[in-house]
């Protein structure tokens, strides 16, 4: 069990440039989530996939963000012409099928620390 | 939408102590309550979890307790070692399609030696 891991850790950018992350979760999980957090406060959810399916999106969302998990594994989330208050870290978090009997366990990655200039 | 009140924001023990921290929620259909622990610069940990058909679950240190009719959970932690340092989360979800997780806005805990 490697964990979840994240690329890069770190990325500076200046407004208006787009960046992209990748996540890749525990093998034998078939559920992700991103998730936002700010300075001080808790992860906040964006998105969740089943699989390649894209089942949920929040209102934090915009039309900026898109997140993709083309073949049910590895994930990207892309933030289009990133402003100021897109600077956050980004978590990667993964879960197990709804057949385990610990499928609400959800296990993060390290995140990736965005700051745009 | 879901909100859950996190208390005390900081909270500063001696090393040996016990430290306690509480949360509160409003959405009865919330059934899974995990709590995180998170260092600086990492990714938060978890470290224990309660079903609400479960009052009570212990961990070694760790405790979590859960009042489902007040609405309320606390994670306990007793003989606090300065590695016990770090900023701790609640969270809870509901069995919905995603089970997203909610969280607290955090506490920040110093063990002093």
């Amino acid at each position: 069990d490697t964990g979840v891991s994240q690329d890069p850790r770190h990325k500076i950018t200046k407004r208006g440039q787009n960046v992209t992350f990748r996540c890749d979760p525990i093998s034998e999980h078939n559920r992700l989530y991103w998730y936002r957090q700010t300075l001080g406060q808790g992860p906040e959810f964006l998105t969740y996939f089943q699989n390649e399916a894209q089942l949920e999106k929040s209102r934090l969302l915009s039309d900026r963000f898109s997140a993709e998990r083309p073949k049910g594994s590895f994930s990207t989330l892309e933030i289009q012409r990133t402003e100021q208050g897109d600077s956050a870290m980004y978590l990667c978090a993964s879960s197990r099928p709804w057949r385990d009997r610990v499928y609400n366990e959800q296990f993060f990655g390290p995140g990736t620390r965005l700051t745009v200039l | 939408g879901e909100n859950v009140e996190q208390h005390p924001s900081t909270l500063s023990v001696q090393e040996g102590d016990s430290a306690v921290i509480k949360c509160t929620y409003s959405d009865s259909a919330s059934n899974y309550f995990p709590w995180y622990k998170q260092e600086l610069g990492k990714g938060p940990q978890l470290i224990i979890d309660i079903r609400s058909n479960v009052g009570e679950k212990k961990d070694q240190r760790i405790a979590v307790t859960l009042n489902k009719t007040a609405k309320h959970f606390s994670l306990h932690i007793t003989e606090t070692q300065p590695e016990d340092s770090a900023v701790y989360f609640c969270a809870l979800s509901r069995a919905d399609s995603s089970y997203k997780l909610i969280f607290g806005s955090g506490t920040r805990l110093l063990v002093r030696p």
